[in-house]
């Protein structure tokens, strides 16, 4: 079956430690997507990728790093720089043809808990 | 002011009522508007896409636009417990995805 594929479901990270979460994909989409979830406040788009080997920031991209060499990868790293990391990550695709304007499909989410 | 606003809820109703969801937003460029389900500890999965304004219709859920008065609105119809989750709005400005914040609703058998 076609989806998107995040790990871990759940990471726990020390003060002061990068961390990096999974995503991948096996729609063939271009378009890939990296959210962030607070409770009440909806998703915010952190770092998207059109192509490969292209990324553009979001509107919360402070303290995140992200890479696309493959088309089926797009793996999010949240940095020592990141003030509040604890959050639910989620990871989501589209085809470049429509660019997204009939809906994104979304992985299962990471929660990443600082302790 | 957030571009999209949406009531968090929760709305708790009885099995078998309608559920009636809405959003407001501020930006005329939105034209495409998008209502999303999300299970506790899931991603969101797409429920119903559309352009303009009117209705339109998909088993029990049924989207609605107003872009003269920038408001959509979801509607589910014989409510069932599965139905149980937070339903988000979302909207698009060229390619550009927006989020309303979502709504937690909770179907009581």
């Amino acid at each position: 079956d076609g989806g998107i594929t995040q790990s871990p479901k759940y990471l726990f990270r020390k003060e002061g430690q990068n961390v990096t979460l999974s995503c991948e994909q096996n729609l063939n989409h271009d378009a890939m997507y990296w959210y962030r979830q607070d409770p009440g406040q909806g998703l915010r788009l952190i770092y998207y990728s059109q192509i490969v080997n292209d990324f553009q920031k979001g509107d919360i991209a402070e303290g995140y790093s992200v890479s696309r060499e493959k088309k089926e990868s797009f793996p999010l790293t949240v940095t020592s720089a990141q003030k509040n990391p604890t959050a639910f990550y989620l990871c989501a695709s589209s085809s470049s043809w429509d660019r997204g304007v009939y809906g994104y499909t979304f992985g299962s989410g990471t929660r990443l808990t600082v302790v | 002011q957030k571009e999209v606003e949406q009531d968090p809820g929760p709305l708790s109703v009885p099995e078998g009522a309608i559920v009636s969801l809405n959003c407001t937003y501020s930006n005329s460029a939105f034209q495409y508007f998008m209502w999303y389900r999300q299970y506790s500890r899931k991603g969101p999965e797409l429920l119903m896409y559309t352009y303009s304004s009117g209705n339109k219709e998909d088993g029990r859920f049924t989207a609605q636009v107003d872009k003269s008065s920038k408001y959509i609105s979801l509607f589910i119809r014989d409510s069932q417990p599965s139905d149980s989750a937070t339903y988000l709005c979302a909207m698009t400005a060229g390619n550009k995805l927006t989020f309303g914040g979502g709504t937690r609703v909770l179907v009581k058998p």
